[in-house]
């Protein structure tokens, strides 16, 4: 299986301001990646797709970068409804296999 | 717009069989494929499988010969069965639509808690 190494499991930040979250894969997926949003009394929501490929919805404050084994979700200038967990997934081989979650939350 | 919906009891005894439903609305379940994905507690996520538009299946590997994920098309509803199942299946279990051609899980349900416990 395709093993996520996903960093940082925390992060603190303060509206306006950017965060970087890391996805690192065991074997590379090409650029099969998929981030995810998870908050509280809402379904999850897919947010980026073949990893730098916005979701419909997908406000563009949010990037996606990285190929290979390396990936990155981007958020730049924080609004209060980004404080959420967040996944990556691989989509490159069977089983899918996520990440263990960012937990995202106001300084 | 597509709404899917977990329903299934909470409590399951050791040794026992996990039965979920979801029902799906807004969209067909010929169409795309339905999976199922679960979250632990301490928040690891696994792909337990899913059935596709014509009712073939795929599993997580994991799960070995445990999981089966049929369908009623007639009520648009898809369902898991997971059998012999210890405390380590307690988590939260969600349906989700698994888009191919974004390889992603575009639309996901509120997920139902499911303890194991005697």
């Amino acid at each position: 299986d395709v093993q996520m190494t996903q960093s940082p499991s925390y992060l603190a930040a303060s509206p306006g301001e950017s965060v970087s979250i890391s996805c690192k894969a065991s074997k590379s997926i090409n650029t099969y990646l998929a981030w995810y949003q998870e908050k509280p009394g809402k379904t999850n929501k897919l947010l980026i797709y073949s990893g730098s490929t916005l979701q419909s919805g997908t406000p563009s404050r949010f990037s996606g970068s990285g190929s290979g084994t390396d990936f990155t979700l981007t958020i730049r200038s924080l609004e209060p409804e980004d404080f959420a967990v967040y996944y990556c997934q691989q989509h490159n081989e069977y089983p899918l296999t996520f990440g263990s979650g960012t937990k995202l939350e106001i300084k | 717009e597509v709404q899917l919906q977990e329903s299934g009891p909470g409590l399951v005894k050791p040794s026992q069989s996990l039965s979920l439903t979801c029902s799906v609305t807004g969209y067909s379940i010929t169409s795309n494929y339905w999976g199922w994905i679960r979250k632990f507690p301490g928040n690891k996520m696994e792909w337990m499988g899913y059935i596709s538009y014509s009712g073939s299946t795929s599993y997580n590997p994991s799960l070995k010969s445990r999981i089966s994920i049929t369908r009623d098309t007639s009520k648009n509803q898809f369902f898991l069965q997971l059998n012999s199942v210890t405390t380590e299946d307690t988590a939260t279990y969600y349906c989700a639509r698994y888009v191919k051609h974004l390889r992603g899980f575009a639309y996901w349900g509120q997920g139902t808690l499911v303890t194991v416990s005697s």
